[in-house]
């Protein structure tokens, strides 16, 4: 079975630095997706990037970009220029391809709190 | 709307009794997937709907979850006899059909708590 792993349970940043949010994964597939999700108060979850396994580019979305280490299985999260905003929960999450369920599997989560 | 919408926002209920948790998907969506976030604790899978069929329930935890989607459209998480554990985050997404680009949507979740 697929597992995430986030191993950073708080993170804080000042407003306009940057961040870099931690996430590990393991699986036995070879096409996949990573995602990673914001979970504000509201408890909505709110898609921030995603990642397909067979694309070498690192993913970007503005001040947000991802450094996937396919080999390393790993895939951490840049914020750039932090914004108030920006405090959240972050998840990140894995989803199957191929067969199966379309499932996603998501990590603990990141409480990220960014400071004036 | 135009978002996943769930009802209701926030179900006290005592040790014992029923619930129903309803979800209402995007128009036009036609996998939808429920998910339970216990505190502290990311989403688990749950179960996933592919129109009106249950394609995937592995993740519902016993006998007491259930969930159905009879006109593939709304779906009701029902859950039997209630116990304290059940208390947590319960939330809905939606996602156009199974291609490889989709994205899940998800709605702001229904907090059950059991007293």
């Amino acid at each position: 079975a697929q597992t995430v792993t986030q191993s950073q349970p708080e993170m804080s940043v000042q407003e306009a630095e940057t961040v870099t949010l931690s996430c590990t994964y393991d699986t036995s597939e070879s096409d996949y997706y990573l995602f990673w999700y914001k979970q504000p108060p509201s408890r909505q979850m709110i898609l921030v990037i995603r990642q397909e396994a067979y694309k070498q580019q690192n993913a970007t979305e503005n001040r947000f970009s991802v450094n996937f280490q396919k080999a390393a299985k790993s895939f951490s999260l840049k914020i750039s220029d932090s914004q108030l905003g920006d405090a959240a929960m972050y998840f990140c999450a894995y989803r199957n391809i191929q067969g199966g369920s379309e499932k996603l599997v998501f990590g603990k989560g990141t409480k990220l709190t960014v400071n004036p | 709307g135009a978002g996943v919408s769930q009802t209701p926002s926030n179900k006290v209920t005592e040790k014992g009794k029923y619930v129903e948790l309803r979800c209402d998907p995007i128009s036009g969506h036609t996998a939808l997937y429920w998910y339970r976030q216990s505190l502290g604790q990311g989403p688990e899978f749950l179960i996933y709907f592919q129109g009106t069929g249950a394609a995937d329930d592995s993740g519902l935890p016993n006998d007491r979850f259930f969930a159905v989607r009879p006109e593939g459209s709304v779906s009701t998480l029902k859950i039997q006899r209630t116990e304290r554990g059940d208390s947590a985050v319960y939330l809905c997404a939606s996602s156009l059909r199974r291609i490889r680009h989709t994205e899940a949507f998800f709605g702001q979740g229904t907090r059950l708590t059991v007293v």
